[in-house]
Parts: structure tokens; C-alpha cells; sequence
């Protein structure tokens, strides 16, 4: 029944390693986005598709590749993680009929 | 940059009491929305309110919108504990833009 899912729930690894975190919506929304919440709670955007196309990138380090296999999920994919890239990063899809924008529950990264 | 900044950024009532919180941004917008945040948990969607409209309300709230001052409040009548939570008000430029979002207000509602 859940709308918007991310895995994992917590994800704790070490400096320079890669990581992916996925996102799936079953409400077959067409638009999906990654957002960061950093430790203060401050929420940015990230990235956004339409239809598996990307349509927003925000000023985003080259080392976060978003992934969209189809409509339904956006995967995000770290590469060298950084101490900087703690937070945690929610994925939400867009409801076009009602312009509400439905989030997952966050994936809270950890990078010691 | 933000694009709304939250006032206040904390706020402790007594339960049974008001809550009123202001959401201020800086550009034009289509929609204005506030969302709910409990602790450790995702956002959820409270109310979005159009740019051509004033007054909305949802259950035990109602959130105003004023585009000449390009602000909003977001007034929770009666609190109860279970809304202790972070409110964010977030703007959007366009239908299906991103969203911007502000700092958060963090309301603490005692019993």
C-alpha cells in the first residue's frame, strides 16, 4: 500500500565508497524527484524526471547520478561519497492532477 | 538560496491552543503548499493553496495566502501532541516545477 517507498531506510558506509539508494512510486505519477535535507533540515531539490527523462539538475556534484528505469522508479546512485553528502535524501513523485507532490519516508546516509 | 523563510523557527504551546506560523518567500509562485514532518519521518502534504487564492482550510486548519506580500500563514486550531511535528511551507514556480522550500517552523504542542 505504500505510495512512495525508498530502501534503504539507513545507510551507513565509509568515505569514497559508492551507493545507491532507490525509489519506487505505484502511483503512476510521471514526474519523480530527489530531494537533500541537511542536518539543519533544510530541504533542496536535487533532480527531477518526467517519464524517465530528466527535466531538473540542480547544481549537483557529477558524482550523483540519477537512474530512471521507467516511470515508476528514480534510483540515485553515489559515487565517492564525501563527509558532506551525510543527510537525508528523500525521493517524492508529483500527482499532475493536484500539483501535490507525494514523498517517500527518507533514506538517512551516514559517510564516516 | 531558500526560496521561503519560516517564522517563527520554533514554537511551544499549550495543548488545546493556536498555532500560527509564517511562511514568506521571494518570487512570483503558481502554488503555495505546507507540509508536516514528524520526527526521523518523511514529509506529508497538509494543504496547497493556489496563487489566486486568499483563504483555505482543511479540518482543524487554515492556511492564508497574501501575494501582495508574498507571505502565508498556516493557523492550527486546538493543537493536540500528535501535531508536534516541523511545518514547511513550500513554493513552486510553475505546475510540476520543483519545489522550494523554507526553513521550517518547529512547533512543540505540550500536554
Amino acid at each position: 500500500d505504500t505510495a512512495v517507498s525508498q530502501t534503504p531506510k539507513y545507510l551507513v558506509t565509509q568515505m569514497g565508497n559508492d551507493k545507491s539508494i532507490k525509489c519506487e512510486q505505484n502511483l503512476g505519477h510521471d514526474t519523480m524527484y530527489w530531494y537533500k535535507q541537511d542536518s539543519k533540515k533544510f530541504l533542496k531539490i536535487m533532480f527531477s524526471y518526467n517519464n524517465k527523462e530528466l527535466i531538473i539538475n540542480e547544481t549537483v556534484p557529477n558524482r550523483f547520478s540519477p537512474k530512471s528505469p521507467d516511470k515508476a522508479h528514480l534510483n540515485l546512485h553515489i559515487n565517492s561519497l564525501e563527509l558532506g553528502d551525510s543527510a537525508v535524501y528523500f525521493c517524492a513523485s508529483l500527482s499532475g492532477s493536484t500539483d501535490t507532490q507525494y514523498f517517500g519516508p527518507g533514506t538517512r546516509l551516514t559517510v564516516l | 538560496s531558500q526560496q521561503g523563510e519560516e517564522d517563527p523557527q520554533a514554537l511551544s504551546i499549550q495543548e488545546g491552543k493556536n498555532a500560527t506560523m509564517n511562511c514568506s518567500y521571494k518570487t512570483s509562485i503558481n502554488n503555495l503548499q505546507w507540509y508536516r514532518q514528524n520526527s526521523g519521518r518523511g514529509l506529508v502534504h497538509l494543504i496547497l493553496i493556489r496563487s489566486n487564492e486568499r483563504e483555505k482550510h482543511s479540518g482543524r486548519l487554515r492556511v492564508t495566502l497574501d501575494t501582495s506580500k508574498k507571505s502565508s500563514s498556516l493557523l492550527i486550531t486546538a493543537s493536540r501532541a500528535a501535531d508536534t511535528a516541523s511545518y514547511f511551507c513550500a513554493t513552486d514556480k510553475a505546475a510540476g516545477n520543483k519545489l522550494t522550500f523554507g526553513g521550517g517552523t518547529r512547533v512543540l504542542v505540550k500536554p
